[in-house]
């Protein structure tokens, strides 16, 4: 199964400014690839699918990038709400696999 | 508006069984790919079942064998029969719908349910 491994595995960063998260898989899955948002106690949300499309009502703010083995999620101007975990996820091979997450923290 | 609601979940003994569901509104389970994945405690997620708007059902390999995915149309609801259950199958179980777009061979999970709890542990 192909492995999805995400970095850092913690990132802080202070309101306002950029974060970029990173994923990469363990062999290609060209671009299908997703991009989830996960809070305490919440369900995942997805926020980016085939590795840069933003899912309904999703900001602006958030963008993906890459193909093959290497992506990135940005957010491009920390909000408060934006504090929590970020999973990517891939669906090329099966079975679908996710990263471990990084969890984004307030500097 | 589409809502995903799981039930079932609770405390199990090792090598008890435990159907979980998951009532769909908004949208008709039977003409969409559904999914079980689920959330052990602090850890991530890991994909565990689908079944496809053909009936067909896929299982990942930690569950085949031992869990059944289903539906009931006439419900609109999903359900995960979950038999010889281990402590490694403590989690959160949540149902998805997965989408698929363009080329890919799998899919993407849009809509998620808030989660049910299985602990199995005696």
């Amino acid at each position: 199964e192909i492995v999805m491994t995400q970095s850092p595995a913690t990132l802080s960063v202070s309101p306002g400014e950029r974060a970029t998260l990173s994923c990469r898989a363990s062999q290609s899955v060209s671009s299908h690839l997703a991009w989830y948002q996960q809070k305490p106690g919440q369900a995942p949300r997805l926020l980016i699918y085939d590795a840069s499309t933003r899912a309904t009502g999703i900001p602006a703010r958030f963008s993906g990038s890459g193909s093959g083995t290497e992506f990135t999620l940005t957010i491009s101007s920390l909000q408060s709400e934006d504090f929590a975990v970020y999973y990517c996820q891939q669906y090329n091979n099966w079975p679908e696999t996710f990263g471990q997450g990084t969890k984004v923290e307030i500097k | 508006e589409v809502q995903l609601v799981e039930s079932g979940g609770g405390l199990i003994q090792p090598g008890g069984s435990l159907r979980l569901s998951c009532a769909a509104s908004g949208f008709t389970v039977s003409s969409n790919y559904m999914s079980w994945v689920r959330q052990a405690p602090g850890k991530g997620l890991e994909w565990v079942s689908v079944i496809y708007n053909s009936g067909t059902t896929y299982y990942a390999d930690s569950v085949k064998g031992r869990f059944t995915i289903s539906r009931d149309n006439s419900k609109n609801t999903l359900f995960l029969q979950m038999n010889s259950l281990r402590a490694e199958d403590t989690a959160v179980y949540y149902c998805a719908r997965a989408r698929y777009s363009g080329n890919a061979p799998l899919g993407y999970f849009d809509y998620w349910g808030q989660g049910t709890l299985l602990t199995v542990s005696s």
